[in-house]
């Protein structure tokens, strides 16, 4: 157990759809980073939070957005969902800027859009 | 954006072969790391290399960083049905200040026949 959780494990939807993923970091950790990976394209960084700010961003779709409370558990909003976008999302912490090689993935959200 | 070339794609041997895979970068890293992700699971840290050269090793896991620090390896000795998983190797490039990023390359599946 890594000590991330990701709610929730599993998410069937349509096209067209809205939803919500649910990251909780490892206590302590200030850094949440979000990755999709899928069978072609692998682990895909999409964006990172430092202590509720936006830090780096990757390959992220303007349909999708994040955003870290000040409890530091984040959300990745994935909207007008497209078939494509079927993939394993995962959540990954870090305790700090300096340190970000060693990341703590959760289990991670398979979504599948219909 | 920088990109890491991470060959073999795919490696399927009998229990007792070695296994090596390699990363490869046009342009020097910061530093590299190495994850493993067992099927169905999560990538999981296994290793940070930081100086031209440097060798590293976990039991029957060697790890070696290029001395132009632009290509890594990772070689498995005698392998066992427990190394199966993908390996990504997971550069740190240097985008200014104190902001490193970390991309992971598309990782190679290790399958092993008992």
């Amino acid at each position: 157990d890594s000590g991330v959780t990701q709610t929730p494990k599993h998410l069937i939807t349509a096209t067209g759809q809205r939803v919500t993923l649910r990251c909780s970091p490892r206590s302590g950790d200030l850094s949440v980073y979000w990755y999709q990976q899928s069978l072609d394209q692998g682990l895909q960084f999409l964006i990172q939070y430092y202590n509720g700010e936006e830090r780096a961003k990757g390959n992220i779709l303007e349909r999708f957005s994040a955003q870290q409370f000040p409890d530091l558990h984040s959300e990745l909003n994935l909207s007008s969902l497209e078939l494509g976008d079927s993939a394993l999302y995962f959540c990954a912490s870090s305790v700090a800027p300096g340190r970000e090689y060693i990341q703590y993935f959760g289990a991670g959200t398979r979504l599948s859009v219909l | 954006g920088q990109q890491v070339m991470q060959i073999p794609q795919y490696q399927h041997v009998q229990e007792g072969e070695d296994f090596t895979t390699y990363c490869n970068s046009s342009t020097t890293l910061s530093n590299i790391q190495w994850y493993k992700q067992r099927p169905g699971g999560h990538p999981v840290f296994l290793i940070q290399l930081v100086k031209s050269g440097e060798v590293k090793k976990q039991k029957r896991l060697t790890f070696q960083f290029g001395e132009a620090k632009k290509n890594s390896s990772l070689h498995i000795t005698a392998t066992q049905t427990t190394d199966v998983g993908t390996y990504f190797c997971a550069p740190d490039y240097y985008s200014g200040g104190s902001n490193y990023k970390l991309t992971f390359g598309k990782g190679t599946l290790l399958t092993v026949n008992p």
